[in-house]
């Protein structure tokens, strides 16, 4: 069936150090949105991304989707301890509008 | 504008025992997803709502679990019986349309089967 993967499962950086986490679907997709679960909190829409190469940029949020609209990262420049969390791609099932698959998320812990 | 409202936020039980968990969509959402969230896993989605109908349940395990949304708005996640593998954050999420919205998530319930 569809799958959504994330890379890495977990990352810990340095205060300041930059962060990216790779998304990519078994399937094209008509569309991505990224969440964000802080430790014990629920997923927080972040962004949603639709067309082919679509680049778009939340302060120092970089996120990209993919020409073939399989695969998309999320880059964090100068990661700060607010960063903390676990970062999730998901995108929806075949046609099923509203039915969302979620990769397994990145978890991101800062050290100051 | 209030959130998504879930009670209870944490459950212990005994396996074979039932529970039931709460949801109150934002107001005028028309669709509602029920999601088990196993530690270390993203969100699976268990079954999805437009309005009062199903939409979407193919993920649920009907043997024990069950769902309903009367009237269209609050919506009830029941397990009977609990097995030990459910324990997970049982989370509740709504979004304004169907297909492909923005879905805004409750803050979950914790259930811990012992």
């Amino acid at each position: 069936g569809q799958q959504v993967m994330q890379i890495p499962q977990y990352q810990h950086v340095q205060e300041g150090e930059d962060f990216t986490t790779y998304c990519n679907s078994s399937t094209t997709l008509s569309n991505i949105q990224w969440y964000k679960q802080r430790p014990g909190g629920h997923p927080v829409f972040l962004i949603q991304l639709v067309k082919s190469g679509e680049v778009k940029k939340q302060k120092r949020l970089t996120f990209q989707f993919g020409e073939a609209k399989k695969n998309s990262s999320l880059h964090i420049t100068a990661t700060q301890t607010t960063d903390v969390g676990t970062y999730f791609c998901a995108g929806p099932k075949g046609n099923q509008g509203g039915k969302l698959i979620f990769g397994q998320g990145t978890e991101l812990s800062v050290k100051p | 504008e209030a959130g998504v409202a879930q009670s209870p936020r944490y459950k212990i039980i005994e396996k074979r025992q039932s529970v039931a968990f709460w949801c109150n969509p934002i107001s005028g959402h028309a669709t509602l997803y029920w999601y088990q969230q196993i530690l270390g896993q993203g969100p699976k989605l268990l079954i999805q709502f437009q309005n009062n109908g199903v939409v979407d349940d193919s993920q649920l395990p009907k043997d024990r679990f069950s769902a309903e949304r009367l009237k269209g708005v609050d919506s009830t996640l029941k397990i009977q019986p609990a097995k030990l593998e459910d324990s997970a954050v049982y989370l509740c999420a709504s979004s304004l349309r169907i297909g492909g919205d923005t879905q805004y998530f409750g803050p979950g319930t914790r259930l811990t089967v012992l």
